[in-house]
């Protein structure tokens, strides 16, 4: 069984800090997906990371692929209110999505 | 892309009823999700919604109590019957475009009283 496991679970930051949520797997994936979900919506595509060792940049939002593609970081530079949400990671399974266990962030203006 | 409407996007429902949530996509993709989350939590898979045949569900979830429709390439619904409080939670579909990304509806808040 294909599992994503995230850490932290939870954090609440204050405004300005830097954080790095992890997502870790025991299982290869050909490609990772981070999503952001805000209440009320449904969760929305941040970034896809296909390259082991792969690193991108979302303005202040830095996503790395792990060389053996088992994990990914998402790390966030100067955390603002704005980027209060739900943070999942996502890789594809046999025939549907296998989401990670959610990272809550909370930046405090 | 797709884009997915999803309604109702709230209801307070007594136990023992059921309620039918509707999902439709504006093109047409061969599979559809329907998933289960808990407000803050990560997302449960309930099951998969294919274009004529029985839908696929996954561990803990059975056909009795949530049974699901999916009668063309755009379209599905998903019952939630006999509920009880425990059933209260966000439902989401979603569809999956591979090689691209998933998307989803806005999402179902059920309370059950």
């Amino acid at each position: 069984t294909q599992l994503l496991e995230q850490s932290p679970q939870f954090l609440s930051i204050q405004e300005g800090e830097n954080l790095t949520v992890y997502c870790n797997s025991s299982s290869v994936f050909s490609s990772l997906q981070w999503y952001r979900q805000e209440p009320g919506e449904g969760p929305v595509l941040l970034v896809t990371v296909v390259t082991g060792g792969e690193v991108k940049k979302l303005k202040r939002l830095t996503f790395q692929f792990g060389d053996a593609r088992k994990d990914s970081s998402l790390h966030i530079t100067a955390a603002q209110p704005g980027d209060t949400g739900l943070y999942l990671c996502a890789g594809e399974g046999t025939y549907k999505y296998i989401f990670g266990t959610g990272t809550r962030l909370k930046v405090l203006a | 892309s797709a884009v997915i409407s999803q309604k109702p996007s709230r209801d307070i429902c007594q136990r023992g009823t059921s309620l039918t949530i509707q999902c439709q996509v504006d093109s047409q993709v061969t599979m559809m999700f329907w998933y289960r989350q808990q407000p803050g939590q990560s997302l449960t898979l309930i099951a998969t919604a294919n274009q004529g045949s029985e839908a696929t569900y996954e561990s803990g979830f059975v056909i009795d109590k949530f049974p699901i429709s999916r009668p063309n390439l755009t379209f599905s619904t998903l019952t939630v019957s006999n509920m009880s409080p425990e059933d209260s939670s966000i439902y989401l579909c979603s569809v999956w475009l591979p090689n691209t990304e998933a998307f989803f509806g806005q999402g179902t808040r059920l309370t059950v009283v």
